[in-house]
């Protein structure tokens, strides 16, 4: 069965305490790995799209990089406003042209 | 440049009732897509509809229903509405039908009592 799934389920950090959250996806024909942000009451908020194995997105303290099996969100030296529910969501062949979501990792952040 | 836009914002309703969301898309934009979140998980998929016609279909029954207006707006309908359609229901909008990044409005609170 295809699927995404997210680990782990809830991170908490200190302030300056570096992590990645996991991503990985067992769909075939990838048309494109998204990432986004949801705040509490809010929409998702995107991030940032990988197509191809071996790209990397940055923005900010987040990075973003991409396997053939699994996608990873760095965050470097978060701060207390990066705390959010991140989602990751696929597009692929078989999905035509809706996202395919993971659970997400809620991410806390202390000062 | 707006967002996407969503109205209601909340919404209250009794089972069997029926209930009518509305979602205009970002200026430029073709495709529109709905989602249902509950609660803990990922949005799922409903409907997907570009140029004014549907091009694809979650796994939902036959209650739910949308259609795209010429301008691109949209609208969600749901029929007979059961405590377990209580969710977020959230509208995305991208330039082209696959591939492309989905914005998000900020979903319509949808409360079955």
């Amino acid at each position: 069965e295809d699927q995404v799934t997210q680990s782990p389920e809830a991170l908490r950090l200190q302030e300056g305490e570096s992590s990645s959250l996991n991503c990985s996806y067992t769909v075939s024909g990838l048309r494109g790995l998204f990432w986004y942000r949801q705040d509490p009451g809010k929409g998702p908020e995107f991030l940032f799209t990988l197509y191809s194995a071996g790209e990397e997105k940055e923005k900010e303290r987040l990075k973003a990089t991409l396997t053939k099996k699994e996608s990873f969100l760095h965050i470097t030296a978060p701060k207390p406003e990066d705390s959010a529910t991140y989602l990751c969501a696929v597009s692929y062949g078989g999905s035509q042209g809706n996202l395919i979501f993971g659970k997400g990792t809620k991410l806390s952040v202390k000062p | 440049d707006a967002g996407v836009t969503q109205s209601p914002t909340h919404l209250i309703k009794t089972r069997g009732q029926q209930v009518t969301l509305r979602c205009s898309p970002i200026s430029g934009h073709k495709s529109v897509s709905w989602y249902q979140q509950v609660l803990g998980q990922g949005p799922q998929f409903i409907f997907q509809y570009y140029e004014k016609e549907e091009r694809g279909r979650g796994n939902f029954p036959d209650r739910f229903s949308a259609r795209q207006f010429p301008n691109y707006s949209s609208e969600l309908n749901v029929n007979a509405l059961l405590l377990g359609d209580s969710a977020l229901y959230l509208c995305a909008s991208s330039l082209a039908a696959v591939g492309q990044p989905q914005h998000f409005g900020d979903g319509t609170r949808l409360s079955i009592l």
